[in-house]
This record gives C-alpha cells, sequence and structure tokens, in this order.
C-alpha cells in the first residue's frame, strides 16, 4: 500500500523557469516530509524538510509547501538550473520510519 | 570524511539462492537503515539497527533480514531469492536514529539482479 504518492512520473523544465513537483500522502499520522534529490548511480541526499506544524519552509532556490488538509506538499525550484535534473523523491516520517514516494525525474533544459 | 559505502555495487543471482550486502556507514554514525527501490515503488524501508539492535522493521517477508556490528557495520541477507527482489537496496546511516533530528546519508546502493 503506497501511502506517499508521486503521480508524475517525470517533469521536463525550461532553464530559468520554475518546477513544480508534487506529493500526495494518504496517513494522517505522518508529522514530518523530506525531498530527498538522486542522481544516477548515487544515493539519494537530503534537499529540504518541513515539520506538520508548518505549512511552508523555503531554503534558498526550493521552497516546499504543506497542506494538510489536501494531504499534499509540493516542492518548488525556482529559478530551475542545469544542475537540478535528477530524480526526486518525496518521504513523509512516522515514528521513526520513512516511507517514499516513487520518485518524479526532472529534466532541465538549457 | 568518508561517505556511506556498500559492497557489492552489482549482483547476479538465481532464484532461491540467498544473498548477503553489506553496508560501512559513516564512522561514528550508530543507526543503520535499510531500503529497497524498485521501478514505480519509491524506496521501501526494510528495517533499521541501532547499537546492534533491530530498532524498526517495514513490512517484508522473514527472508529478508540484517544484523549490524559492533562497529557499526551492518548486513542485510535475502535468503530463497525471488525474481521480484530484483532491485536496488539502498543502505543510510545516521548518527542517531535519521530525520527529523539526524539527517540520514544514503550509499550508492547494490543492484541486485534475481535471474
Amino acid at each position: 500500500d503506497q501511502q506517499v504518492k508521486q503521480n508524475s512520473p517525470s517533469l521536463s523544465v525550461q532553464e530559468g523557469r520554475i518546477s513544480i513537483l508534487n506529493c500526495d500522502y494518504t496517513n494522517s499520522m505522518f508529522d514530518y516530509f523530506l525531498w530527498y534529490k538522486k542522481y544516477p548511480a548515487e544515493g539519494p541526499t537530503f534537499l529540504i524538510s518541513i515539520s506538520s506544524i508548518k505549512d511552508k519552509n523555503e531554503d534558498g532556490r526550493f521552497t516546499v509547501f504543506l497542506n494538510k488538509s489536501a494531504k499534499h506538499l509540493s516542492l518548488h525550484i525556482v529559478p530551475s538550473q542545469p544542475g537540478d535534473s535528477a530524480v526526486y523523491f518525496c518521504a513523509a516520517l512516522n515514528d521513526y520510519k520513512l516511507s517514499f514516494g516513487a520518485g518524479t525525474t526532472v529534466t532541465v533544459r538549457a | 570524511k568518508a561517505g556511506v559505502t556498500q559492497t557489492p555495487r552489482y549482483l547476479i543471482k538465481t532464484r532461491g539462492q540467498q544473498v548477503t550486502l553489506s553496508c560501512s556507514p559513516i564512522s561514528g554514525h550508530r543507526s543503520v537503515s535499510w531500503y529497497q527501490q524498485t521501478p514505480g515503488q519509491g524506496l521501501q524501508f526494510l528495517f533499521e539497527y541501532f547499537s546492534e539492535t533491530q530498532r524498526n522493521k517495514g513490512n517484508f517477508p522473514g527472508r529478508f533480514s540484517g544484523r549490524q556490528f559492533s562497529n557499526s557495520r551492518s548486513e542485510m541477507n535475502v535468503s530463497t531469492l525471488e525474481l521480484g527482489d530484483s532491485a536496488l537496496y539502498l543502505c543510510a546511516s545516521s548518527f542517531l536514529q535519521g530525520p527529523p533530528r539526524d539527517e540520514q546519508f544514503f550509499g550508492p546502493g547494490t543492484r541486485l539482479t534475481v535471474l
């Protein structure tokens, strides 16, 4: 049972534009959410996170928004750069267990 | 500081065999978690070890087991391999117990192919 869903397997965006990645979850017990970035042949690396008591967290070009009532979060990357081309995983935490989405492959076009 | 290392990086086995994967965490990290990544499923949590004790376990059959040694290195074992076990197995280490208090650092993974 997939508790964290990333319904868009891929996203193509022009360099300099905004990338918006979406993630939905079903378990209302999740209390912390994270985004990871993964390059080929490497393990995922932590990008940004948000606690369930907040609705927005910003770190440089990356902003994560949380809508608890809709059980939805999104990651905004502004402006998108070629180095942002990677697979992005959304993850949700409950009782120290992380549940991941299937990932969204982002391609930034020059 | 060296990162998380996993060996081997690639492995090919046949159905019914068993396999052992190894993970060396970042020096000083005591928590090691294992994940299975398959296309379309994302990363599925297998288990987490801390100070040689399994503290958390995901929803995987008993064919999947693990252990942690006194130096925090961890091994994962899969017995009676099935075709569906073909996946990338990722190991992650953290100082205490991962997010939200500690960041998890992932290794590059072991790509297991079951024929």
